[in-house]
């Protein structure tokens, strides 16, 4: 039982460079979430699933785009990438949502 | 807005002093409750929660969290901290007015427990 698993745990873009953020689970949740963490600023909502085949926004949507593609998986992706979405994403998911969530191991990028 | 506010940013202690972190939420009504910890390098995890019930809540590692409802607070402690402890911690609502599970989040409060 991995919980919840991210691909990569690293990446450097260039400006403009498109991406995708993998996350999968293997709890059998339904909620899926994306944050970002900055420092002094906490970890914000960027994306989230209540279940399988929804999505909605968070606090800081612009700039990227989620995917529900099946249960377990909730990918992230950016499209044109800019210096202000240098960050560390996490992935967490939850039995339903409400419940405690249970965070990833985290993606830290950097844009040029 | 709603919104979440930790007052300490950054916290040294010696080992064995109390601790003490404050949080405070802007939500008007009824609330779920967390303290998530981030040790160095690795991801969040759960110390604590609060849903209902005594307000007096006991997480892992001895921590433990007092809810007080008429000042929208939710202040974790320890009675004498380890050097393991050395982390950040974030508090983090979430509004029952919505089903949707999302959490906010307060800035962090890094932790830094001298031997």
């Amino acid at each position: 039982n991995a919980g919840v698993t991210q691909t990569p745990k690293f990446q450097v873009l260039k400006t403009g460079q498109s991406m995708t953020l993998q996350c999968a689970q293997d709890m059998n949740h339904n909620s899926m979430y994306w944050y970002r963490q900055d420092p002094g600023m906490g970890l914000r909502l960027i994306y989230y699933s209540a279940s399988e085949g929804t999505t909605d926004k968070g606090e800081v949507p612009n700039g990227y785009n989620v995917s529900r593609l099946n249960k377990r998986e909730f990918s992230l992706r950016l499209e044109s990438a800019a210096p202000s979405q240098t960050s560390v994403y996490f992935c967490a998911s939850s039995e339903m949502a409400g419940n405690e969530q249970f965070f990833g191991p985290g993606t830290r990028l950097t844009v040029l | 807005a709603q919104s979440v506010s930790q007052h300490n940013h950054h916290v040294i202690l010696s080992e064995a002093a109390s601790l003490e972190l404050g949080c405070n939420y802007s939500y008007g009504g009824t609330v779920n409750l967390f303290w998530y910890v981030q040790y160095p390098g690795q991801h969040l995890q759960l110390l604590l929660k609060y849903f209902s019930g005594d307000p007096l809540v006991k997480g892992i590692k001895g921590f433990e969290a007092e809810f007080i409802k008429s000042k929208f607070s939710f202040n974790l402690r320890k009675p004498s901290v380890q050097w393991s402890d050395t982390a950040e911690y974030f508090c983090a609502v979430r509004s029952l007015t919505s089903n949707t599970g999302k959490l906010i989040f307060g800035q962090g409060t890094t932790l830094q427990v001298k031997p």
